[in-house]
């Protein structure tokens, strides 16, 4: 069954140093990949999303993420964390005809001053 | 523009109690889907509709569940005896009827308390 992994449940980053979150998906055709972010009581926030092309996409925020097809990853990077940048973040991936999302289980990133 | 809406955004509700949560898509949007997530989890999908037609439903979608979206507008979603499992956030999504259908917009969720 098609499957999304975020390894890491949490982690923390200084303010102004770089971040990066791994997210490992399984599909056998290429997928098509996404990163949400989700401020505490909030929606989801479409940061970036990955359908074919270029494997390296530029989302909003200032965030980047590279897919990978041989390590079946696509890991989300910021050269600099703001503050405003904790909260929880989604790799999905999309299944099927009609546009089911598969979650991971999310990475909350903490940013320390 | 005013993004997708959802309606309330808490319900505390005692067990075995129905409740009814609403959910309005970006206009003309007539691609619609439900998600659950519970603490510490990632969403997981519950249904979909194109238009007034639910064209996939989950088998988390148990028995007591039933959506709707009789006009191919908003969408209802119901939970009838509610059980304390139920617990969760329910969050709605909506995707532009055409480019890729994956491209969904989410709405801020109702969170859903059973005692």
């Amino acid at each position: 069954a098609q499957s999304v992994t975020q390894p890491d449940i949490h982690i923390t980053v200084s303010e102004g140093a770089s971040l990066e979150l791994r997210c490992n998906y399984s599909y056998g055709a290429t997928p098509y990949l996404f990163w949400y972010v989700q401020s505490p009581g909030q929606g989801l926030q479409l940061l970036l999303k990955y359908f074919s092309g270029d494997t390296l996409v530029q989302g909003i925020k200032g965030f980047e993420a590279e897919f990978k097809r041989s390590q079946s990853s696509f890991n989300l990077r910021k050269p600099s964390v703001h503050w405003s940048d904790a909260a929880e973040y989604f790799c999905a991936s999309g299944s099927g005809n009609t546009g089911k999302l598969i979650f991971g289980q999310g990475t909350t990133l903490q940013v320390k001053p | 523009d005013t993004g997708v809406s959802q309606d309330p955004r808490h319900k505390i509700t005692k067990r075995g109690q129905n409740v009814t949560f609403r959910c309005d898509p970006i206009s003309e949007h007539n691609r619609l889907y439900w998600y659950r997530q519970t603490l510490g989890q990632g969403p997981e999908f519950l249904t979909y509709f194109q238009n007034e037609a639910q064209l996939e439903k989950s088998r988390l979608l148990s028995d007591r569940f039933s959506a709707e979206r009789p006009k191919g507008s908003f969408s209802t979603l119901e939970i009838q005896r509610t059980e304390q499992g139920d617990s969760a956030m329910y969050l709605c999504a909506s995707s532009p009827n055409r480019g890729p259908v994956y491209e969904q917009y989410f709405g801020p969720g109702t969170r859903l308390t059973v005692t």
